[in-house]
Formats: structure tokens, sequence, C-alpha cells
């Protein structure tokens, strides 16, 4: 069974850079193919993907975003870290990762999520 | 950038057929994915690579793809349905989200 859980800060200030963890079970990202993606939903909204990390460590980020996200992985603890830095209240969303491959890229199965409040 | 576009809602009577589109350039030429989501809950995969079904998903659900339009299409629609659903693509190396279609159930 895989499942994924994201961690990381509820409350963020303006400016300040966040740090969410995907921790995941049930895969290993040093499996050819495997890869894990972000994907955050601000409330009421749509989603929008962020960024992923492949099981070679090539790594994709929103061409909107890029300059403030950076992704990495940590095979030994079967995580995924997400960094995004000048976080604005725009940036409020529930935060998620779920599994993907360079096989097919879709995303399946999702973690519950993470909501992330930008505020000061 | 690629843009996907999808109607913000359908509505639709139970044990009747909803048809949620999914608008793109050339979106036939691409492999296109549909999630569904429950309010309070993550993203579920009902449909990859057009129109397959994972495991566990049933076979109410259906999808095509042509031209510059997918379709999610749900038959016999039940009161569970009603969900946020939403459309996806890698174009460029990029992984792209339609907007989402509110389906309501009447």
């Amino acid at each position: 069974q895989i499942t994924l859980k994201e961690s990381g800060p509820t409350l963020v200030k303006p400016t300040q850079t966040l740090t969410l963890t995907c921790t995941f079970s049930g895969f290993s990202l040093s499996t050819s193919g495997v890869g894990v993606g972000w994907i955050r939903q601000p409330p009421g909204k749509a989603l929008e993907w962020l960024a992923l990390i492949y099981w070679n460590d090539d790594k994709r980020y929103s061409p909107s975003l890029k300059s403030r996200l950076t992704i990495t992985k940590d095979t030994s603890k079967n995580q995924v870290v997400l960094t995004m830095t000048n976080m604005d209240p725009v940036d409020t969303a529930t935060y998620y990762c779920a599994q993907t491959s360079n096989f097919h890229n879709w995303f399946d199965p999702w973690g519950q999520g993470t909501l992330v409040t930008v505020s000061s | 950038s690629y843009v996907l576009t999808q109607p913000p809602s359908v509505s639709v009577a139970p044990g009747k057929t909803a048809r949620i589109t999914c608008g793109g350039n050339n979106i036939g030429s691409k492999s296109v994915h549909w999630y569904q989501q429950k309010p309070g809950q993550a993203p579920v995969l009902v449909i990859y690579y057009d129109r397959d079904r994972p495991s566990g998903i049933p076979e109410r659900f259906s999808g095509s793809n042509s031209g510059n339009t997918a379709t999610l299409t749900i038959s016999r629609v039940e009161a569970g349905d009603e969900a946020d659903y939403y459309c996806q693509v890698w174009d460029s190396s990029y992984v792209v989200f339609g907007g989402g279609t509110k389906l309501t159930v009447l």
C-alpha cells in the first residue's frame, strides 16, 4: 500500500521561507521511473502544480514559480522536501504531495494535504 | 504556456449522464488524466490515458479525447458523484491542470 503524508508549518509570515516534507511509504525513489510531485490548492480554488522530482534527481518546476521553489529528495528517509521562498498571503493553500512517474505523468495516490496560512 | 479550459459547473439529475469537457489546443495529441475531488478530501485519479480507469473506479466513469476537447463522462450519475473534477496533461515537460468543474447532482 502506497501512502504519502505532508508535514510542515501551518502558519508562516510574509517574506519567510516555507519548508514542507513529504514522507512516503510503499515505494522507493530509487526505483527507475518513480517520482513525487507537489501540488497546491488555495481555498476554494483550483489545483496548481508546483514541482516534481524523479528517481534520477531530474527536477521540474512550474515556470511561474520556478525562481522561488527548490525540490530535493532523501531516498534513505523516503522523503521529498519542497522549499518556497518569499511567502506571500496569496500562497495560502493546501499543499499536496503525490506519487508520479516519468512513464505516465499522472498523480496517484495523493497525500491528505496540509494547509499553510501566510499571515503576519 | 498550455491552457486547459473547463466549464466552472455542470448540473445533472440522478440517473442521467454528465459530461465534463476539457479544452486545449490539439489536446487530442496529448494524454489526459482526470481527478475527482470531494469536499475536504484530496484528489483521486478516476481516468488516465484519456479513457482508462484505475482499479476501484466504477465503469460509469469513462473518457474520450479528440481534436481540441477531452471529455469525462459519468453515466447513471449518483449523489455520491457530486464533486470537483480536474483534467491534467503533460506539456513541454510541465504539468498542467484545468481550472476544475463542479458537478452538482440535482
